[in-house]
């Protein structure tokens, strides 16, 4: 496909596991970042990827969390140790530098 | 203040009528802007761009773009009932070496029959 795809699109996991959320950007699209979207609230920036460096791990709301983007394609976002307070939607977007992102599908996350 | 605002609403109106949904933000360089809409459960999905001073129109949708006085805003012309969603505002902000996209926190419409 020619979207943004990401995988998987529903984790269910127990609290003090780790989770690995993937994200496939549009083929091309050098810039890529991932956002945190809980219940009913707006978009929580997390990484920014340009290329395979992060120049901006801001967002990243504990050193629990972490990021890779390898070969300047595929990212994972890695969650240590979850907790219930991790449970959200994780949206991941890509785009060509300086433009518009398309954002993928997500991945629901519930921590119980 | 936040970079980017936006009337959380929920804004309501009679299908058929003219939606206007408005954006304000905080950094006067910015050059890019876009609106995002959001179904319940559904991830954004791009919908208008604009950079440029004026109106760009594209079918039923309108963006409006007053650099100097730092607003854009977003007019659904005919609404349908369809287009309940949360509408979001993107701005481009070049800050720490790059280029970084900064949502507003959404305007939820409800399109009522």
């Amino acid at each position: 496909g020619a979207g943004v795809s990401q995988s998987p699109s529903n984790k269910v996991t127990e609290k003090g596991k780790d989770v690995e959320l993937r994200c496939d950007p549009i083929s091309g699209h050098t810039a890529l970042y991932w956002y945190r979207q809980s219940l009913g609230q707006g978009l929580e920036f997390l990484i920014y990827f340009q290329g395979n460096s992060a120049p901006d791990k801001s967002g990243l709301p504990s050193d629990r969390f972490s990021a890779e983007r390898t070969g300047g394609s595929v990212s994972t976002l890695t969650i240590q140790r979850t907790q219930q307070e991790d449970s959200a939607v994780y949206l991941c977007a890509s785009s060509r530098l300086f433009h518009e992102q398309f954002f993928g599908p997500g991945t629901r996350l519930t921590v119980l | 203040q936040k970079e980017v605002e936006q009337n959380s609403g929920p804004l309501s109106v009679p299908e058929g009528a003219i939606a206007s949904l408005n954006c304000t933000y905080s950094d006067r360089v910015s050059q890019s802007f876009f609106w995002y809409r959001q179904y319940s459960g559904k991830s954004p999905e791009l919908i208008m761009s604009i950079y440029s001073n004026g109106d760009k129109e594209d079918g039923r949708f309108t963006a409006q773009l007053n650099k100097a006085s730092q607003y854009v805003s977003l007019l659904i012309r005919d609404s349908q009932p369809s287009d309940s969603a949360t509408y979001l505002c993107a701005v481009n902000l070049f800050s720490g070496g790059y280029n970084k996209l900064i949502f507003g926190a959404g305007t939820r419409l409800a399109v009522h029959p």
